[in-house]
């Protein structure tokens, strides 16, 4: 099946601090999506990326899909301790989403 | 706009009963999924349903069920439940597979259940 690579599955960093975590995977994929979920809740779409090569931004948030249309990173700048969950990153083809294990961010105030 | 409502938030049952779970789509959306979510476990995809057929299946056992009405709105049922069945159930609406396809799928705040 195809299964997406999720990296680093947690981190620990300082307020204030940029993030990058990605997803790889064998396969391709037509979209890639990246979520985050705050404890006990769903997660929380945050942005969508139709196109190899695209870069888009949400605020503090930045996430590509890479080229090889088999990987996607978001990254998060300047972090505060509001960004603090679980990131998931998901890759949509032929009407199935697939998941990425998610990584879990921690921020120290 | 509403999003994806899911009904009932927490429950506790014990095992060997039997639980049906509620989930009403964002309005439009034909698609709905299921996941099961457990710590260390990720999002584990049990099934989706379009226009009240059952599209795609995970690798759940049997004791899983779930349809969709006319009006997109799903349930989910677990029967014979089990200790390790305890999780948050999420359901998922897209508009993936229909005229207006965005690939986005958007989740309701879960249902959380413990089996006791």
């Amino acid at each position: 099946g195809q299964q997406l690579n999720q990296s680093p599955q947690s981190m620990f960093i300082q307020e204030g601090e940029d993030v990058s975590m990605n997803c790889t995977s064998s396969s391709i994929f037509n979209t890639w999506l990246w979520y985050k979920q705050d404890p006990g809740e769903g997660p929380v779409l945050l942005i969508a990326l139709y196109k190899a090569g695209e870069l888009t931004s949400n605020g503090r948030l930045t996430a590509q899909f890479g080229i090889t249309r088999k990987d996607s990173f978001l990254n998060i700048s300047a972090s505060i301790p509001s960004d603090v969950g679980i990131y998931f990153c998901a890759g949509v083809n032929f009407n199935k989403f697939y998941f990425g294990s998610g990584t879990k961010l921690n921020v120290k105030p | 706009k509403a999003g994806v409502t899911q009904t009932p938030r927490y429950l506790i049952k014990t095992r060997g009963q039997q639980v049906t779970l509620s989930c009403s789509p964002i309005s439009g959306h034909r698609s709905v999924s299921w996941y099961q979510q457990t710590p260390g476990q990720g999002l584990q995809f049990l099934f989706e349903y379009f226009s009240e057929t059952q599209r795609n299946k995970g690798n759940f056992p049997g004791r899983f069920s779930g349809r969709q009405f006319s009006n997109s709105r799903s349930e989910m049922n677990v029967s014979t439940l089990e200790l390790g069945d305890s999780a948050l159930y999420l359901c998922a609406s897209s508009l993936l597979g229909g005229t207006h396809d965005t690939g986005e799928l958007f989740f309701g705040e879960g249902s959380r259940l413990t089996v006791l």
